[in-house]
Formats: structure tokens, C-alpha cells, sequence
């Protein structure tokens, strides 16, 4: 299993434009929740799907932030247009669940997001 | 309140010493409990898992649940210098949505 897959790692942009994050998640698991660290406020849930449908998104800070998972095997974070203070690492995380038991909750590698 | 509150140390130990991480949380709901290691510039990487109240041993690490009072903890035996990373506490509510909390930096001093 290649476990949970994120691109790029490292992203620098410009304040103003579009940035894309993407994310593969494990195969056979069914939630797909994006966070984001920084130092000052740890690792925030930003928004999480079940079988592909967006469940929690009151994490998502503002409407510059959109996320979308058309498949059961990739999704994407989108910032538009992005400013300084997103900057950040943003995480991908993948489980799944059988009945009222949740498994996995296995992380991706990060990207590292940069707005100058 | 916050969901999830740990103390953000650091927490120094020597090596060899126990080391003992604390985890409050407010959701009442909240039916499992995973801890997190996170290495500097790395992702978080599960370590242990509680859904009973008592505790859950393996290896080195040992999680304590007590349910009544909304308190996690998480015990290290024998702390190695490699153990020096950030913990994250997590509790999971019955929708599946995992909350962490800041994370207590452990130093553990050879």
C-alpha cells in the first residue's frame, strides 16, 4: 500500500494566484479529511468527505477555500486567490469506517504552501 | 473552551525516565482516542488507540481513558532519545471527525 499520497510536497506562489493541492487517498477508505499547521494554531480539520460527499466544511476558513472530491481516489484543495497568511502545511488524511469503529486516520507527506 | 487541550511543554524527561502526556477533552461523545507522534517536519503518525475506559498497553507505550472525567493520557517508559517529538491528542466523535488537540513537545535529555 503506498499509503496516502499528497502533491506537490513544496509549493511557492505569489500572492493572488490559484493554488492546487491534491491528494490520493488509501485505497478502500472512505473518509478524506484536509488539515492545515502552522504554529500558531496547530493542526486544524479544514474540511472532511465521506463515499465523496463533503460532510464538515465549517473548518474551511474563508470562500477563498474550496475542496472537491469527485472520485473515491482523488481529491483537491484549491485557494483562490491565495494571500500571505495561508501559508502553511497542509495535510491530507484518509480512514474508513465498520460500524461504529474507525480505522486508519493515515496521513499524507504534507505539501508545504508558501505565499509571498 | 477548546475541544482539546494539551499542555504544550516542552516537556523535558531524562533518558530512561517515564514520560506522562495529558489530554482533556469536551465533547463528551467522543468515543475513541488516538495519540499521534509528530517528528519535527514530519506528518503525524499514529501510535496508539484507546476505545475503553482502564488501560491499553503496547511495548513502551501505555494510553489511559477515563471517560467520567474527559481525560486521556499517555505514558512512555524508558524514553529514548528518539522519543523526543510532539504528541497530538485525538479524540474521534460518532461521525468520525478527528479534532487535535495543540500537541506537548517531549525532550527526552540522554
Amino acid at each position: 500500500d503506498a499509503g496516502v499520497i499528497q502533491s506537490p510536497r513544496h509549493e511557492v506562489t505569489e500572492m493572488g494566484q490559484e493554488v492546487t493541492l491534491r491528494c490520493k487517498p488509501i485505497s478502500g477508505h472512505d473518509y478524506l479529511f484536509w488539515y492545515r499547521q502552522t504554529m500558531m494554531r496547530g493542526l486544524e480539520l479544514l474540511i472532511y468527505f465521506n463515499n465523496n460527499v463533503p460532510i464538515d466544511d465549517s473548518g474551511m476558513p474563508e470562500d477563498r477555500f474550496s475542496a472537491k472530491m469527485p472520485n473515491a481516489s482523488f481529491s483537491t484543495l484549491k485557494i483562490q486567490p491565495s494571500e500571505p497568511r495561508d501559508s502553511a502545511v497542509y495535510f491530507c488524511a484518509s480512514s474508513s469506517r465498520t460500524g461504529q469503529a474507525f480505522y486508519g486516520y493515515t496521513f499524507g507527506s504534507g505539501t508545504r504552501l508558501t505565499v509571498v | 473552551q477548546k475541544e482539546v487541550e494539551q499542555n504544550s511543554g516542552p516537556l523535558s524527561v531524562p533518558e530512561g525516565a517515564i514520560a506522562s502526556l495529558n489530554c482533556t477533552y469536551s465533547d463528551r461523545g467522543s468515543q475513541s482516542f488516538f495519540w499521534y507522534r509528530q517528528y519535527s517536519g514530519k506528518s503525524p503518525e499514529l501510535i496508539m488507540f484507546i476505545y475503553s475506559n482502564g488501560d491499553k498497553e503496547d511495548g513502551r507505550f501505555t494510553a489511559q481513558l477515563n471517560k467520567a472525567s474527559q481525560y486521556v493520557s499517555l505514558l512512555i517508559r524508558d524514553s529514548q532519545p528518539s522519543d523526543s517529538a510532539t504528541y497530538l491528542c485525538a479524540p474521534i466523535g460518532g461521525v468520525g471527525k478527528l479534532i487535535f488537540g495543540q500537541g506537548t513537545t517531549l525532550q527526552v535529555k540522554p
